[in-house]
């Protein structure tokens, strides 16, 4: 799997957009692109998936810049519940859990009212 | 319901008495793996299995062993636990091609 990198945290107020930029140079041409979002003491979730332009689904965007080499999550409207542990991971589909997966550090988000 | 179960849910310890942490998945998954998260670390892979019997170690296996006899259980043992095993762990399953990873809701381990 790429080696990604993302800031360690990030601090934002409710009712602002917020976007995690991930780097990752050496992704592969059948590497996708997954962000995943872990509260406290819980296991993380799947938030987004993509390969590349723009992916939307009800919870967030996901833009992938044509070179591929970096992407960004991006959550509107953030809420204090959004605060959490955000994960983004690069590896061919079907890759995860399968074989080794990294999550890394990932960037922790704390919305503030 | 489709969920990932795991028990103990948490478990204090002694160093060096044998301990098994139970992982069962209903979703007829074949992949599924372990990890363990520690405070600044993030989630770090322990093993992983693509099916019934295969298995692999992923980045922190030192310490750790697995089976998977059946495809729905993925139990981790912990032959003599050593207080650096003290960590919230998470075990996982999921599908090939899909990268969504359906994760427990963790087992919480202290080793005195």
């Amino acid at each position: 799997l790429a080696k990604t990198t993302q800031p360690i945290s990030m601090d934002s107020y409710e009712g602002q957009e917020v976007n995690i930029t991930c780097s990752h140079n050496n992704i592969a041409t059948n590497d996708y692109i997954t962000w995943y979002q872990q509260f406290p003491s819980q296991g993380p979730r799947f938030i987004i998936q993509g390969y590349k332009t723009k992916v939307t689904n009800e919870v967030a965007s996901l833009f992938i810049p044509a070179d591929r080499k970096s992407s960004t999550l991006s959550l509107p409207r953030v809420s204090l519940s959004d605060t959490a542990v955000y994960y983004c991971l690069v590896g061919a589909r079907g890759d995860y859990g399968g074989f080794k997966t990294i999550f890394g550090a990932g960037t922790r988000l704390f919305v503030k009212a | 319901e489709a969920q990932v179960t795991q028990n103990p849910r948490y478990l204090i310890t002694v160093t060096g008495k044998k301990l098994t942490v139970t992982c069962s998945q209903n979703m007829n998954h074949e992949y599924m793996s372990w990890y363990r998260q520690d405070p600044g670390l993030g989630l770090r892979q322990i093993y992983y299995s693509m099916n019934v019997e295969v298995t692999d170690k992923g980045d922190v296996p030192e310490g750790y062993k697995v089976s998977r006899k059946e495809k729905r259980n993925f139990p981790l043992i912990l032959e003599s636990p050593s207080p650096n095993q003290t960590s919230l762990y998470f075990c996982a399953s999921s599908s090939p091609g899909n990268n969504e990873q359906f994760f427990g809701p963790g087992t919480r381990l202290t080793v005195l």
